[in-house]
């Protein structure tokens, strides 16, 4: 039992370029999500899933589309990746009716 | 919406001393709350939560927070602290669609 992974850990871009940030879990929860952590801000919601087919907006989507593939995995995209987006990366799943998040390992993103 | 305040960026303490971390929150509906644990280049792991009831919850690792409705706050403590503490501890809300807001995070650095 691995509970979420997220793949890969650490990838560097250059400015324009497109790449996805894979995410999955095995802990056949519903609802999965998406942070970014950026110093002294804490983690803040890109996108997330309430359930397989289903998508919504979080704080600070510009820049990113999500795909949830299926129960098990929820991808984030960036299509032209820019500076600002230098971050760590967060995927997070949660059962249903319940409360608690589980987190991933993250995923460091360096922009130059 | 709801939003969270970490109040202290910052917190050095000597080995075997007591450490406590303030949160203070802001919504206008019920919530949850949470502090989560992120160690050096891992993930986020949940200490302790509290959904209802007893305003003192307790959590792993010996950590214990207090629910104060009147205060609006949620502070973590421990009363003896390792070295292993050392870490970055985040405050975290949610009302009950499940999305969490999190504080911008407190750095705890235990020293021998």
């Amino acid at each position: 039992n691995a509970g979420v992974t997220q793949t890969p850990k650490f990838q560097v871009l250059k400015t324009g370029q497109s790449m996805t940030l894979q995410c999955a879990q095995d802990m056949n929860h519903n609802s999965m999500y998406w942070y970014r952590q950026d110093p002294g801000m804490g983690l803040r919601l890109i996108y997330y899933s309430a359930s397989e087919g289903t998508t919504d907006k979080g704080e600070v989507p510009n820049g990113y589309n999500v795909s949830r593939l299926n129960k098990r995995e929820f991808s984030l995209r960036l299509e032209s990746a820019a500076p600002s987006q230098t971050s760590v990366y967060f995927c997070a799943s949660r059962g249903t009716s319940a409360e608690t998040q589980y987190f991933g390992p993250g995923t460091r993103l360096l922009v130059l | 919406a709801q939003s969270v305040t970490q109040l202290d960026s910052q917190v050095p303490v000597f080995e075997e001393a007591p450490v406590e971390l303030r949160c203070n929150y802001s919504s206008s509906v019920s919530v949850y709350l949470f502090w989560y644990v992120q160690y050096p280049n891992q993930g986020l792991q949940l200490l302790l939560k509290y959904l209802s009831g007893s305003t003192l919850v307790k959590g792993i690792n010996g950590f214990e927070a207090e629910f104060n409705k009147s205060q609006t706050s949620f502070h973590l403590r421990k009363p003896s602290v390792h070295i292993s503490d050392t870490a970055e501890y985040f405050c975290a809300v949610s009302a009950n669609d499940y999305k969490l807001s999190f504080g911008a995070g407190t750095t705890v650095t235990v020293r021998a």
